[in-house]
């Protein structure tokens, strides 16, 4: 089945620290491609990054970075030095069927992200 | 200047009544979805079309009707309203099925 876990439901921090948000997800498919999703409180959903099943290297954007790992099905994200404005609800995400169908986003339950000043 | 927009952004209304939420994508995308985020902030779809193709629909009652006149509008109306309808609806959009979705801001709908 196909199926997203973020098993953190919510984590606090203080500002400056680094944090990690953990995702694993279950596929029948061997093409498929995981997302990043930051709801802020505002309430909108905004796209942080994209990796397909193929690219197992990590990626850095400034004090983002993910950690991608087929062989324990998780794809990791990492906030380095934490700041008040990275508060939000971040998803984890998956898409396909497990039929080799795209165009069905699977989203995990989200991780609330409370950084405190 | 705005890449997906929805209206209204808030709707209230009362059980048994019929709503409308519009939506309009100007990126040039094939594929339009519908997503509903309950109040425990899952997301889940609900529709997706290709150039005006239903393509994806899931397990909705059927008073959930969505209608694509174009590739550029997907709208969604809602035949007689139940409480449990209560979400936040988005709608968004994509060049294709594996690119990221470009979501609008949500339509907060609320029924009582």
């Amino acid at each position: 089945a196909q199926k997203v876990t973020q098993a953190q439901t919510e984590i606090s921090v203080v500002e400056k620290e680094d944090v990690t948000l953990d995702c694993v997800y279950e596929t029948r498919d061997t093409t498929y491609y995981l997302f990043w999703y930051k709801q802020p409180p505002s309430g909108e959903l905004v796209f942080l990054i994209r990796r397909n099943s193929f690219d197992e290297q990590n990626e850095i954007s400034g004090r983002y970075s993910w950690n991608f790992q087929k062989s324990t099905s998780s794809f990791n994200f990492t906030i380095t030095a934490s700041q008040v404005v990275d508060s939000a609800v971040y998803f984890c995400a998956l898409s396909g069927d497990g039929s080799g169908n795209t165009g069905k986003l699977i989203f995990g339950q989200g991780t609330t992200l409370q950084v405190k000043p | 200047d705005t890449a997906v927009s929805q209206t209204p952004k808030y709707l209230v209304t009362q059980m048994g009544n019929d709503k409308s939420i519009k939506c309009e994508q100007n990126l040039g995308h094939d594929t339009m979805y519908w997503y509903k985020q309950d109040s425990k902030k899952f997301l889940k779809i609900m529709f997706s079309y290709n150039n005006k193709e239903l393509i994806i629909n899931e397990t909705v009652p059927n008073r959930f009707s969505p209608k694509s006149p174009d590739k550029a509008h997907l709208n969604l109306h809602i035949n007689s309203l139940e409480l449990g309808d209560s979400a936040v609806y988005f709608c968004a959009s994509s060049s294709d099925g594996n690119s990221p979705l470009h979501f609008g801001n949500g339509t907060r709908l609320t029924v009582t």
